[in-house]
């Protein structure tokens, strides 16, 4: 079973501050998705990425997928409110159809 | 459709009672899937649907869960005989193909009292 870790769980931090948020498992994924969900709402796909060591920027945002595809990062620079909601990490993989979601880490960005 | 649609989007319930949840997915998108959020929680994969192949029900809690997909489109979730840990938020997703990332609908609150 592919399971994927997200820490912290929780992070509060005040506007202006830089962070960054962790996903990581055992398994290999062929992808890695991000979404944020605010509250009411479903999750709102952010980025994927499919190569190890790959890199991609969102403005603030910049993801990260390690180079053996087993974990990934989500660091933002100078965080605003409009920035606050669950972030969840999503892994893809060759062998089965559905995606596996790590837990979350809820962000909120005080003003 | 603009995005993918559930409804309704919240439900409160009798312990015992069925329930059915609708989604209607992305025009064109061929890959529907359900997941269950719990309060707070990450989100539980329930089932998923692929064109005209067979589902993979793997994710399902218990025989009390079961879902359709007519015509390649709608899909709807019955959950038989509810009990208070069925509360959750149902979400339903749906890609243009196998393994693209995935439009979530706002999903239905389901509340087992």
């Amino acid at each position: 079973t592919q399971l994927l870790e997200q820490s912290p769980q929780f992070l509060s931090i005040q506007e202006g501050e830089n962070l960054t948020v962790y996903c990581n498992s055992s398994s290999v994924f062929s992808s890695l998705q991000w979404y944020r969900q605010e509250p009411g709402e479903g999750p709102v796909l952010l980025v994927t990425v499919v190569t190890g060591g790959e890199v991609k920027k969102l403005k603030r945002l910049t993801f990260q997928f390690g180079d053996a595809r087993k974990d990934s990062s989500l660091h933002i620079t100078a965080a605003q409110p409009g920035d606050t909601g669950l972030y969840l990490c999503a892994g893809g993989s060759n062998y089965g159809q559905n995606f596996v979601f790590g837990p979350g880490t809820r962000l909120s960005v005080l003003p | 459709g603009a995005g993918v649609s559930q409804s309704p989007s919240n439900k409160v319930t009798e312990k015992g009672k069925d329930v059915e949840l609708r989604c209607d997915p992305i025009s064109g998108h061929t890959a529907l899937y359900w997941y269950r959020q719990s309060l707070g929680q990450g989100l539980e994969f329930l089932i998923y649907f692929q064109g005209n192949s067979a589902p993979d029900k793997s994710g399902l809690p218990s025989d009390r869960f079961s879902a359709e997909r007519t015509g390649g489109s709608v899909s709807t979730l019955t959950i038989q005989r509810t009990q208070q840990e069925d509360s959750a938020v149902y979400l339903c997703a749906s890609s243009a193909r196998q393994r693209f990332p995935l439009h979530f609908g706002n999903g239905t609150r389901l509340t087992v009292t």
